[in-house]
C-alpha cells in the first residue's frame, strides 16, 4: 500500500532555530512530491514541488530535498519565525497509479517568540 | 486572478438532505480534484477530473457525485447526507500532474 508518513506529529521550538521536517513514503516510484502549509481553518498553500528527476527545490528560507532510494523527503526551514507556525503537509504522487496525491497527516509546528 | 474558489464556506445539513458544493478555478487548469479532510487524518481523494466531460473515482467516492461540463467548474453533489460526511471539503486544480492549488474549503456538518 502506498503511504506517506510524517513524524513527529507536532513540534514546538523557539524562534530562530533551523528546522528539519521529515516525510517518508513507501514506494520509491514517484512522479513528484509536494510540500504544503495549512493555517488553522484555511486551505492548503503549496510551498514547494519536487519532480521525480530533481534532488531539491528552494524558495526563500525553505529548502526541500528528495531521496527516492530511501523513500524520504525533508523540508528545511532556516531561521524560523513565529509566522512559520502552521501545519506542514507532505504529499506524494506515485507512478503507475491514478493522478491522486497521497497525503501525510501533517506536522503541527509552533515557533515561540 | 482568484485561483480556486469554493462556496459555501460553511453548511449544516440534516440527515437525508442533499446539497451541491461549488468549485471554480480561473487558471485554465485541466485537472481538478475533490478531497475531504477529517481531524487527525490525511486528505482523502473523493473524485477527480482530467478534463471537461471526464471524471473518475478516488479513494472515498461513496455518497458523492460529480460532473465536469466546463474547464472552470467542478461541483460535488452529496445525496442523502449522513453523519459520516461531516468533514471539511477541499477543491484543488492543477495543470496536468503538476503543482496542485487548493481552495479555502467548505466546512460541512451533518446532524
Amino acid at each position: 500500500k502506498q503511504e506517506v508518513t510524517q513524524i513527529p506529529a507536532a513540534l514546538s521550538v523557539p524562534e530562530g532555530e533551523n528546522l528539519v521536517l521529515n516525510c517518508s513514503f513507501t514506494d520509491s516510484a514517484i512522479y513528484n512530491l509536494q510540500w504544503f502549509r495549512q493555517d488553522p481553518g484555511k486551505g492548503l498553500t503549496s510551498l514547494l514541488l519536487i519532480q521525480s528527476s530533481q534532488r531539491e527545490q528552494t524558495s526563500g528560507r525553505l529548502n526541500a530535498s528528495l531521496d527516492k532510494s530511501s523513500g524520504r523527503s525533508t523540508l528545511y526551514i532556516a531561521a524560523s519565525q513565529p509566522g512559520d507556525s502552521a501545519t506542514y503537509i507532505c504529499a506524494v504522487s506515485f507512478q503507475g497509479g491514478s493522478e491522486k496525491l497521497v497525503f501525510g497527516k501533517g506536522m503541527k509546528l509552533t515557533v515561540n517568540p | 486572478n482568484a485561483g480556486v474558489t469554493q462556496t459555501p464556506k460553511f453548511r449544516i445539513l440534516k440527515i437525508g438532505q442533499s446539497m451541491t458544493l461549488q468549485c471554480t478555478q480561473d487558471m485554465n487548469h485541466n485537472y481538478m480534484y475533490w478531497y475531504r479532510q477529517d481531524p487527525g487524518m490525511g486528505l482523502k481523494l473523493i473524485y477527480y477530473s482530467v478534463g471537461a466531460g471526464i471524471t473518475d473515482k478516488g479513494e472515498v467516492p461513496n455518497g458523492y457525485n460529480v460532473s465536469r461540463s466546463t474547464t472552470e467548474d467542478f461541483p460535488l453533489r452529496l445525496e442523502l447526507a449522513a453523519p459520516s460526511q461531516t468533514s471539511v471539503y477541499f477543491c484543488a486544480s492543477s495543470l496536468f500532474r503538476n503543482e496542485q492549488y487548493f481552495g479555502p474549503g467548505t466546512r460541512l456538518t451533518v446532524t
